[in-house]
């Protein structure tokens, strides 16, 4: 069983939708919780992260972690075309240092115009 | 605003040459990190770096060397390249541990 679970898609929703992008993971040790977008050919773009549980909103996305269920959602508000790429959950552990962040394999989205 | 910088772009190895693939940030962090992404599989771990002069190995480490002799530069070498090592690798900085904030646009690796 991997650490991180995500479910690769293809997601595809009009323009204007409310997205919802999760993962479930199996480490309770995990604390540091964080979303990247990633355009094709591209690398990894941080979008948000946060610490334990909770919400956290900037702009058109919020990010939510239930650490009771071991589940993490990013919600995506009216969602534009240029949302249109993968979506990587990461997560690591606090105090481990130095980059031991285990990634999602991803979940693409596709937001059709 | 050049952020973390990889080059080359592209590249095509034959089974057993080797090669450096570089990384270089202009923010000054401490942290650096690569990565190789494969389909279906997340991005996994290879070497990082907490400081000049400072390496760690992450969670596929094997085939793979690196060195911190400045804090701007991490560069990764295929000792005796494989076609598993056909890949696309990703190097990341940061000013906090364990969250890679910056990315590079990534080396596109393939063994032959």
């Amino acid at each position: 069983q991997k650490e991180v679970e995500q479910d690769p898609g293809p997601l595809s929703v009009p323009e204007g939708a409310i997205v919802s992008l999760n993962c479930t993971y199996s480490n309770s040790a995990f604390q540091y919780f964080m979303w990247y977008r990633q355009y094709s050919r591209k690398g990894p773009e941080l979008l948000m992260y946060t610490y334990s549980s909770g919400n956290k909103e900037d702009g058109r996305f919020t990010a939510q972690v239930d650490k009771s269920s071991k589940y993490i959602s990013l919600f995506i508000r009216d969602s534009q075309p240029s949302d249109s790429a993968t979506y990587l959950c990461a997560m690591s552990a606090e105090g481990t240092g130095g980059f031991k962040t285990i990634f999602g394999a991803g979940t693409r989205l596709f937001v059709k115009a | 605003n050049a952020g973390v910088t990889q080059t080359p772009k592209f590249q095509v190895l034959k089974t057993g040459q080797s090669m450096t693939l570089q990384c270089a940030q202009d923010m000054n962090h401490e942290y650096m990190s690569w990565y190789r992404q494969d389909p279906g599989m997340g991005l996994r771990l290879i070497h990082y770096s907490v400081g000049a002069g400072i390496t760690d190995q992450g969670e596929v480490p094997n085939g793979y060397n690196v060195s911190r002799s400045t804090t701007e530069d991490f560069p990764l070498r295929l000792l005796s390249a494989a076609p598993s090592q056909t890949s696309v690798y990703f190097c990341a900085s940061s000013s906090k541990p364990d969250i890679p904030l910056h990315f590079g646009n990534g080396t596109r690796l393939t063994v032959t």
